[in-house]
């Protein structure tokens, strides 16, 4: 079946302790990307990857770090998690560009205290 | 990007078509129309897509008007299942992003 996988789906963690929440889809998908869901601001894009160690910056980067050694994993990593990153993240993925049908993962919720 | 505007909530009952506007009058030539739908908090979901022609799937109906400044997703035949968020996006097929505004809640009443 084709598929967006994402763990952890939900994760309290504390102020400061590095994560990772990682992401793999099984469809040799290109381009891949992170979103993160705020109530009242919607869906905003962290980052994404065209190819393989091709990353670059969506519209909220801050805070965040990624990477694309394979074509199937594309991890999210939160080097020093702070309350202002608690939110539901969705990592994607598709064929081509934003352009092309997007398949989302089930999503992970964080809460960072 | 051009800009989307939907109106917040609609409601439909079970069985009847539901109809979803969105205005975009500031469409560019290359710019398409997507349509997405959020469940609860799933991740959203691909619906259709479409330039100028009407398009058809097994999901839905996409409705274009002939200056492209609106358009319309048809649900034939609405379900309780089809209770979402349901998002309008016009983007060219390069973009890097999916822009999400707030959608329209559209609720199916049994």
């Amino acid at each position: 079946e084709a598929q967006v996988t994402q763990n952890p789906r939900y994760l309290i963690t504390v102020t400061g302790k590095k994560l990772t929440v990682t992401c793999s889809q099984n469809m040799n998908h290109e381009y891949m990307s992170w979103y993160r869901q705020d109530p009242g601001l919607g869906l905003r894009q962290i980052y994404y990857s065209m190819n393989v160690e091709v990353t670059d910056k969506g519209d909220v980067p801050e805070g965040y770090k990624v990477s694309r050694k394979e074509k199937r994993n594309f991890p999210l990593i939160l080097e020093s998690p702070s309350p202002n990153q608690t939110s539901l993240y969705f990592c994607a993925s598709s064929l081509g560009p934003a352009g092309y049908e997007q398949y989302f993962g089930p999503g992970t919720r964080l809460t960072v205290t | 990007d051009a800009k989307t505007t939907q109106p917040p909530s609609m409601d439909c009952a079970e069985g009847r078509a539901a109809n979803l506007p969105c205005n975009h009058s500031t469409i560019s030539g290359n710019e398409y129309v997507y349509w997405y739908r959020q469940i609860h908090s799933q991740g959203p979901q691909y619906i259709i897509h479409g330039l100028k022609n009407n398009e058809t799937n097994e999901m839905a109906s996409l409705i274009i008007t002939e200056d492209r400044k609106s358009s319309t997703l048809i649900l034939p035949h609405a379900t309780l299942r089809d209770t979402a968020v349901y998002y309008c996006i016009v983007r060219t097929p390069q973009a890097q992003k999916l822009v999400f505004g707030q959608g329209t809640r559209l609720t199916i009443n049994p």
